[in-house]
């Protein structure tokens, strides 16, 4: 299965400013997904980002809030814009490494706002 | 649309002991059913999952889970607990549609104590 790095692994930020989440995968991969897991919550998906095009996003996420870039098929960046304490959560991004519902899951970003 | 239930947020039991966590699902369609474990400061991995076929499904670490249909349940099993297995789990299901689209329960922490 594919190795996903995600980086940073956590960070504190003032309320205001914005942070720019990476992942890079070991291989190719066409769909590159990102969640959010709030404190006590379960996991809900952000949006969905394809390469050369611009990313699919969920009820309730706007891409001003959270712009993706994915330049080419092994990596992509969320940026949780504008922080408010609000969005302090954990931030995790994934790939589909087989054809068969295999989901890679990289090992989060832990985010609070202060 | 649908939704996961994971009835325990947690379950503490006993090395060598046996464990069943909870999961019911609800969808007016087919689905895939997932388990996911989350170990401390770590990604999501996938234990096991229902796409088709036998309802018992058999994951990594000696984890089981049998698709019951009639009572719209994933429970997960494993006979004999060790120390290593305190994580927490996660509940996920997907109806094939889009891609990625899982959605998940908000997990029951697993506490093995000695």
């Amino acid at each position: 299965s594919a190795v996903i790095s995600q980086k940073p692994s956590r960070d504190i930020c003032q309320r205001g400013t914005s942070l720019t989440i990476q992942c890079q995968v070991d291989s190719q991969v066409t769909m590159m997904f990102w969640y959010r897991q709030q404190p006590g919550q379960s996991l809900t998906l952000i949006a969905t980002a394809n390469q050369g095009s611009e990313a699919t996003y969920e009820s309730g996420f706007v891409i001003d809030k959270f712009p993706i870039s994915r330049p080419n098929l092994t990596f992509s960046t969320l940026t949780v814009s504008n922080m408010s304490p609000e969005d302090s959560s954990i931030y995790l991004c994934s790939v589909e490494t087989d054809n068969n519902y295999g989901y890679t899951f990289g090992s989060g970003t832990r985010l609070t706002v202060v | 649309a649908q939704s996961v239930t994971q009835l325990d947020s947690q379950v503490p039991v006993f090395e060598e002991a046996p464990v069943e966590l909870r999961c019911n699902y609800s969808s007016s369609v087919s689905v895939y059913l997932f388990w996911y474990v989350q170990y401390p400061n770590q990604g999501l991995q996938l234990l096991l999952k229902y796409l088709s076929g036998s309802t018992l499904v058999k994951g990594i670490n000696g984890f089981e889970a049998e698709f019951n249909k009639s009572q719209t349940s994933f429970h997960l099993r494993k006979p004999s607990v060790h120390i290593s297995d305190t994580a927490e789990y996660f509940c996920a299901v997907s109806d094939g549609g889009s891609q990625g689209n899982l959605i998940f329960g908000k997990g029951t922490k697993l506490s093995v104590k000695p």
